[in-house]
């Protein structure tokens, strides 16, 4: 009940298109949704995140999509670039409790 | 911004040796932790702490133990390193029910 499954594990996505990165969770008390941007030989940072209330976050080109009936997240982001190539990790928490992450997904955008 | 400061980007030590990642924040978090990440299985946690000289297990504490004397401290201690402790080492700190800002992160190689 704890986990969080995340899919894909990999994707490729051409320069301008718009990657999707998909999770699910079991826990219903979970109340924070965030995601978290690596780069190699870097450690992973807070790129965004959301609260249950709404069901969608737009920062820029970032994107978290939230369905509560589906008890899932995504994360889109448009108009990809080579830069945002990186390795991104969902994550859920509830209340004070740590956060709970997928397992990741390595992105890579083509030129 | 919070700085999270892990003391080695590398580490090689020899199977049996007592090894001490060290791990210092530069804001007033209670909350620090050690994973590992590993291609594949995303980020474990090993050990967390939410206050000075408190420490919980994590999903993967064995061959582990962690010391947090002062608040800005987290060390993780490998008590005779092995070499399936080979890995990406990772510490983070936060506030309660907040993100993580995690540390660059110190590849150790037990040989």
């Amino acid at each position: 009940q704890q986990q969080v499954k995340q899919s894909p594990q990999s994707l490729i996505v051409q320069k301008g298109g718009i990657s999707i990165i998909n999770c699910a969770y079991e826990n219903t008390a979970f109340d924070y949704f965030p995601w978290y941007q690596q780069f190699p030989g870097k450690g992973p940072a807070l790129l965004i995140a959301i609260r249950p209330d709404v069901s969608e976050k737009k920062e820029g080109r970032f994107t978290i999509s939230f369905n509560k009936s589906a008890k899932q997240f995504s994360l889109h982001i448009m108009d990809s670039q080579p830069g945002d190539s990186a390795t991104y990790f969902c994550a859920a928490s509830t209340g004070f409790q740590k956060l709970v992450f997928g397992t990741g997904t390595r992105l890579l955008v083509s030129p | 911004d919070v700085k999270v400061t892990q003391s080695s980007r590398y580490l090689v030590k020899r199977t049996g040796e007592k090894v001490f990642l060290e791990c210092v924040q530069d804001m007033d978090h209670e909350n620090m932790f050690w994973y590992r990440q590993d291609p594949g299985l995303g980020l474990r946690l090993i050990y967390f702490s939410y206050d000075v000289k408190m420490k919980e297990k994590g999903d993967i504490p064995e061959g582990y133990s962690v010391s947090r004397e002062k608040k800005e401290r987290f060390s993780l201690i490998l008590e005779s390193a092995s070499t399936n402790q080979t890995s990406m080492y990772l510490c983070a700190s936060s506030l309660q029910g907040k993100g993580y800002t995690f540390g660059s992160g110190t590849r150790l190689t037990v040989v």
